[in-house]
């Protein structure tokens, strides 16, 4: 299964935009991209999944170049209770899922 | 629709005991998968059960052990309890076996002491 490299934190304010980048060198052509999103003490919750291009949904949307190398996590105007570590996720669609240490996303006020 | 719940919230043991957690999946789901989280990492895959048979497992050793039931909750089944045990258990289940989109339950604080 592909390695993913994503920052180990991020701060940003209320209403900003913010953008996580996840590298995958490795990724093959049967991986697909997901994210997940983790509060304290919590189970992590399924945000976001793709293979190429851009997909979009109510929460995220998430944006692949076409060497599928890297993916980036959009959250467009987040709010204090966006504050949570993002996972990335690089796999065959299967569902045992390998997680990495994640993005810890600090958003102030 | 219920979603996954876990049984107990928290627990504190000693070495060398057993512990048993259970898990409830999310209605109609017949795939439960677990994880152990430690303190500042991301969920390890400890084992999958599907329609009661176990299908995959992690770099767990054999002390990790677990069923599934007719009604697809399942239980997680720890022996000889070490410290490096201490960790969040958490439950997942999925609708599709082999879909990577998870439901997770809040998981189980289970402290070694």
């Amino acid at each position: 299964l592909a390695k993913t490299t994503q920052p180990i934190s991020m701060d940003s304010y209320e209403g900003q935009e913010v953008n996580i980048t996840c590298s995958h060198n490795n990724i093959a052509t049967n991986d697909y991209i997901t994210w997940y999103q983790q509060f304290p003490s919590q189970g992590p919750r399924f945000i976001i999944q793709g293979y190429k291009t851009k997909v979009t949904n109510e929460v995220a949307s998430l944006f692949i170049p076409a060497d599928r190398k890297s993916s980036t996590l959009s959250l467009p105007r987040v709010s204090l209770s966006d504050t949570a570590v993002y996972y990335c996720l690089v796999d065959g669609n299967t569902d045992k899922l390998i997680f990495g240490t994640g993005t810890r996303l600090q958003v102030f006020p | 629709e219920t979603g996954v719940t876990q049984s107990p919230t928290h627990l504190i043991k000693t070495r060398g005991q057993q512990v048993t957690l259970r898990c409830s999946s999310q209605s109609g789901h017949n795939t439960v998968s677990w994880y152990q989280q430690a303190l500042g990492q991301g969920p390890q895959f400890i084992f999958q059960y599907y329609r009661e048979e176990e299908n995959g497992r992690g770099n767990f050793p054999p002390r990790f052990s677990g069923l599934q039931f007719p009604n697809y909750s399942s239980e997680l089944n720890v022996n000889a309890l070490e410290l490096d045990d201490s960790a969040l258990y958490l439950c997942a289940s999925s609708l599709v076996v082999g879909r990577s989109e998870q439901f997770f339950g809040p998981g189980t604080r289970l402290t070694v002491l």
